[in-house]
């Protein structure tokens, strides 16, 4: 099993740019999530999606747009890059058990930079 | 805002000493998670503590949980060179939160060969 997956690894903009981020688990996972990571932070909450077909909103959703593909896909979108969305975005996805939270397994990151 | 706050945010130690680190909350919480991040990679899950556990154990892991203070810590004994990392304290609120886990600042940690 490849677990949770991310590409691109890297990525460049320009300000003003689109582009879309996309994860994908292979661990029948109902739950996936989005996170931005900023210098000497934790992870904060952008988008989840508690099951195929359903999003909402985490901590910081403005400039974000989401897409619950099927069970196995759940990309990220921005739509006019900024700088201050540089930052590393991590995918995660969990299966809840009987209703009760369990633990996130996250994909490796992708380093996204905006000029 | 971030609901946890750890403490310290570094910590550096010799190679078979034990690491101590914290983990304060404000909300009530129905678990708390901890995860480590090696440099320029994911995270990592090493233990999940319930609200209504004490204490909990993963081989060289150690987690308390102390709801009426809202803080929790995490024990790695018998540190080694690979435990260098950083370690993040998460909670899950309580209510309708499913789902969203809130994390802290973080820990580093150094374990000197």
């Amino acid at each position: 099993n490849a677990g949770v997956t991310q590409t691109p690894k890297f990525q460049v903009l320009k300000t003003g740019q689109s582009m879309t981020l996309q994860c994908a688990q292979d661990m029948n996972h109902n739950s996936m999530y989005w996170y931005r990571q900023d210098p000497g932070m934790g992870l904060r909450l952008i988008y989840y999606s508690a099951s195929e077909g359903t999003t909402d909103k985490g901590e910081v959703p403005n400039g974000y747009n989401v897409s619950r593909l099927n069970k196995r896909e759940f990309s990220l979108r921005l739509e006019s890059a900024a700088p201050s969305q540089t930052s590393v975005y991590f995918c995660a996805s969990s299966a809840p058990v009987r209703g009760r939270d369990n633990e996130q397994f996250f994909g490796p990151g992708t380093r996204l930079t905006v000029l | 805002s971030q609901q946890g706050e750890e403490d310290p945010q570094a910590l550096s130690i010799q190679e078979g000493e034990n690491a101590t680190m914290n983990c304060s909350y404000k909300t009530s919480i129905n678990n708390l998670q901890w995860y480590r991040q090696n440099s320029g990679r994911g995270l990592v899950h090493l233990i999940l503590i319930r609200s209504n556990e004490r204490e909990k154990h993963s081989g060289r892991l150690r987690v308390t949980l102390d709801t009426s203070k809202k803080s929790s810590s995490l024990l790695i004994t018998a540190s080694r060179a690979a435990d260098t990392a950083s370690y993040f304290c998460a909670t899950i609120a309580g209510g309708t939160s499913y789902g969203k886990l809130t994390f802290g600042q973080g820990t580093i940690l150094t374990v000197h060969p």
